[in-house]
Order: C-alpha cells, then structure tokens, then sequence
C-alpha cells in the first residue's frame, strides 16, 4: 500500500497569507496526485490533478507541485472561502488519501 | 453536468448488509471512460477509497475490504450499488459515490454523502 502523509495537520492564517501544505508519499507516484477542498456536511471538491493541473472552475490562487514522493498545494492569497480541510491523494496505485490538513482562521 | 445521487438505508444491524445505491444523471455510465467508485468517511476522519466499477462490469476493491465488498452496476437505470457484508460498528460512516474520469485520476464529481450508523 501507498501511504500519504500531510503535514502540517493543522495550519492557523488569516485572509491575504501564502499557505503552503505537504504532502509525502511512502513511495514513488510520478504526477500522479490530486488536491481536494472540504467544508463541514460537504463532499470533497477536486482543485488538482496529475500534481499541477487546475481543475476547471478552480480560482487561481490555487496551484499544486511536486512529482515522486514530495508534493505541495500553495493558495497564493488565503481567501475566506478558503477555511477548510485540504487532502492530497494518490492514483499510481489505486487510490489512497492523506490524513488531511484543517486551514482555520488565525 | 453529471450528478449522483446516494440511496439507501441510514442504519444497519451489526453482522447485516449494508447495500446503497447510486444514481447517476446529467450523463451516461454506459458511455465509458469513468470509474464509478465509492468512498467513505467514518467520524471526523479522512476518506478511504472502497471500490470502483467500469461500465462493462469490471471491478477492482480496496484489499482492505475485498472479501466483503460487492459493486455492481445497472446501465439500464444509469445506476452503482455497494454491499458490504458482516459490518460492524466501525463501517459507520458517510458514504460517497463519485466518479473518476480515467484521463485525469481525481474523483471530479461526488454525491452529497450518506450516513449510514451501524447499530442494533
């Protein structure tokens, strides 16, 4: 099994911040990464793929990088739609998540 | 704009099946090029990929759940089904259907989620 592993779990900004979250694999997945939003009662909603491609729709203020095992999701300026709960995922092998990282208010 | 819609029974008795229902519209599962999955999420906690199926009938489980999980697709009512046997109170959770589109490799659309507790 692949396991991912986001840190921090937990990140305190405020609106207008650059956020940075991590996101590690056990083992090398080329690109093969996505980045989800999600609000409480809400389902997940896809904001990447294949590691840096910007779902349709998504604002621009998202961006993903990395390939092989380390990968990044920055939000250029924090906005306050954006306090949520953010998890990476990976499809080289099936398809398993991180544990999630909460965005809350500073 | 595809959307699902989860179905099914809110509570289960441990050792019962749990079996809940997807249906799809705004497109076609017949037309191919997605995986039809379901997902779940216990309490508080992240998500975990359950299964897939193809509209051809083909599937492909979570080791970790293999030996009691059934994913089944009828094409003629544009709908999935999950059944998963022997739960316990740690299958409670909300379940997801959502589709992967093959090319892209992230679930693009989800249904709303359905809670299901298993409890006697």
């Amino acid at each position: 099994d692949i396991q991912m592993t986001q840190s921090p779990s937990t990140l305190s900004a405020s609106v207008g911040d650059r956020v940075t979250i991590t996101c590690r694999a056990s083992q090398s997945i080329s690109s093969w990464l996505a980045w989800y939003q999600q609000k409480p009662g809400k389902a997940p909603k896809l904001l990447i793929y294949k590691a840096s491609s910007l779902e349709s729709g998504v604002p621009s203020r998202f961006s993903g990088s990395g390939s092989g095992t380390e990968f990044t999701l920055t939000i250029s300026s924090l906005q306050p739609d954006d306090f949520a709960t953010y998890y990476c995922q990976q499809y080289n092998s099936l398809w398993t998540f991180g544990q999630g990282t909460k965005v809350e208010i500073k | 704009q595809v959307q699902l819609q989860e179905s099914g029974p809110g509570l289960v008795k441990p050792s019962q099946t749990l079996s809940l229902t997807c249906t799809v519209s705004g497109g076609s599962i017949s037309s191919g090029g997605y995986y039809w999955s379901w997902i779940r999420q216990h309490p508080g906690k992240g998500l975990e990929w359950i299964g897939y199926i193809y509209y051809s009938g083909s599937t492909y489980y979570n080791p970790s759940l293999k030996s009691r999980v059934t994913i089944s697709v009828d094409t003629s009512k544009n709908q999935f089904s999950l059944k998963l046997s022997s739960v316990t109170a740690a299958d409670t959770a909300v379940y997801y259907c959502a589709s992967v589109v093959v090319i892209k490799g992230g679930f693009d659309y989800w249904g709303q989620g359905t809670l299901v507790t298993v409890s006697s």
